[in-house]
């Protein structure tokens, strides 16, 4: 069990807006950024969102992230059927001196 | 082309040892931070291992601690996943990790290589 919780699955159509959330504690969350990773099954995990709601170049303007108290979000518009994956929050957690993913949300698109 | 690739997955007994590696190419490793990622069958990715530019500082999560050994050659442009007295629960596919472009996320993943753990 991650001390980053987000629901297991989310889903839209395309088009359409859709946000993930991920929580955690205060003592988890506290000042720590939160990272967002977009992972097709079968290739390498892509890193979307950093430092709570930054885009590394490349990331298209459609994923947004923020982050506000005890949880964070993933906001996906303009939905497209090649955004079908498995989305994780992530954190560097000072208290274990690592890194922790959250469970993971699987996103569909209908 | 910055480019990382890992190597030295396979089948093993439980209990046994491997060896994983991680080539890196098209930037100045030694400057940089490298992390091992892991996936199991049917669930999430999960963080194994950090590893400092100069080696300085290491971590673990607890699923590893005292198991696991990370370790790099920066001569070589090289990360290393020593794994020892591995489980069934260690079958996973392994991706090595860095963060190159100042996000101090993990911005740059290799492909991954396939571990597992059965008698």
């Amino acid at each position: 069990q991650s001390v980053l919780t987000q629901p297991p699955s989310a889903s839209g159509t395309p088009g359409q807006r859709v946000t993930i959330s991920c929580s955690g504690s205060s003592s988890t969350f506290g000042p720590n950024y939160v990272y967002w990773y977009q992972h097709l099954p079968g290739t390498a995990p892509k890193l979307l969102i950093y430092r709570n709601n930054q885009r590394p170049s490349g990331v298209p303007d459609r994923f947004s992230g923020s982050k506000s108290g005890t949880s964070a979000s993933l906001a996906i518009s303009g939905l497209r059927s090649e955004d079908e994956a498995d989305y994780y929050c992530a954190i560097w957690d000072d208290s274990l001196s690592g890194r922790v993913f959250g469970g993971g949300t699987k996103l569909t698109v209908l | 082309e910055v480019q990382l690739v890992e190597s030295g997955g396979g089948l093993v007994k439980p209990g046994g040892s491997l060896r994983l590696s991680c080539a890196a190419s098209g930037f100045t490793f030694s400057s940089y931070s490298m992390n091992w990622v892991r996936q199991a069958p049917g669930k999430g990715l999960e963080w194994v291992s950090y590893i400092s530019s100069g080696s300085s500082f290491i971590y673990y999560g607890d699923s590893v601690k005292g198991r696991f050994t990370i370790s790099r050659d920066n001569a070589k442009n090289s990360l290393y996943l020593q794994m020892n007295s591995l489980r069934a629960e260690d079958t996973a596919v392994y991706y090595c990790a860095s963060d190159i472009y100042d996000t101090n996320g993990m911005d740059v993943w290799g492909q991954g290589t396939t571990v597992t753990v059965s008698s």
